[in-house]
């Protein structure tokens, strides 16, 4: 089971827009609509961010957007916060015998 | 508010099992999927399985020789057993619920147990 790529890592100025992009291959983000994507804080547990590739929990900023094309999904987040530094995984179901795969993940830096 | 908390020895020895449980309070597990996932240090997130509240599961295919998760209704618990551990098991092991819509969300998370492999 492959992992999905992402950067290692990602930074931008506060007030500005920053995209981490999830590649996958066509057996998992090409083939659903299942994508989510998860913020994890040094030393917390991961929250939910993003689910089914567009959609925000509630409670979540609607500075976080997600999208996708073809075998690549992407989290953008807009107005660059301190608090949004931390590290960001994607995930994509890949049907039932490969049901969840992480991509490796991306430290986000607000410089 | 439904809060999940992981128990188990933060020490096993290598050829060992690894046993965990995740207890929930605040909600049941009926009608819920809910997961293992471990972050090694200084890796990413892997997903190990799921368990329903009926006891079926779904493993991940690098785990499935050597894992088995387990769902006890009546102490709204689920567990994890992974067998023949090594270094490379050495974790922070997340419990999780499935969140009701959108497959691989997870609403809510324990706060994590760090288990070493060691001699």
């Amino acid at each position: 089971q492959s992992a999905l790529t992402q950067p290692p890592s990602a930074s931008g100025s506060p007030g500005q827009s920053v995209t981490i992009s999830c590649t996958g291959s066509s057996s998992d983000i090409g083939a659903y609509n299942y994508v989510s994507w998860y913020q994890q804080h040094p030393g917390k547990a991961p929250k939910l961010m993003i689910y089914e590739v567009t959609k925000r929990p509630s409670g979540v900023p609607d500075r976080f957007s997600g999208s996708k094309s073809g075998n690549t999904a992407s989290l953008t987040v807009s107005g660059l916060q301190a608090e949004d530094e931390a590290d960001y995984y994607c995930i994509s179901y890949g049907g039932t015998r490969n049901w969840g795969i992480f991509g490796g993940g991306t430290k986000l830096t607000v410089l | 508010q439904v809060q999940l908390q992981e128990s188990g020895p933060g020490l096993v020895k290598p050829s060992e099992t690894l046993s965990l449980t995740c207890t929930v309070s605040g909600g049941s597990l009926i009608s819920y999927n809910w997961s293992w996932i471990r972050r090694p240090p200084g890796k990413g997130l892997e997903w190990i399985g799921f368990v329903y509240y009926s006891g079926s599961t779904n493993y991940n295919p690098s785990f499935k020789s050597r894992v088995t998760i387990s769902v006890d209704t009546s102490k709204n618990q689920f567990s994890l057993n992974l067998s023949s551990v090594t270094a490379a098991d050495t974790a922070i092991y997340y419990c999780a619920r499935h969140q009701p819509v959108g497959i691989t969300s997870f609403d809510y998370w324990g706060q994590g147990s760090l288990v070493t492999v060691s001699s």
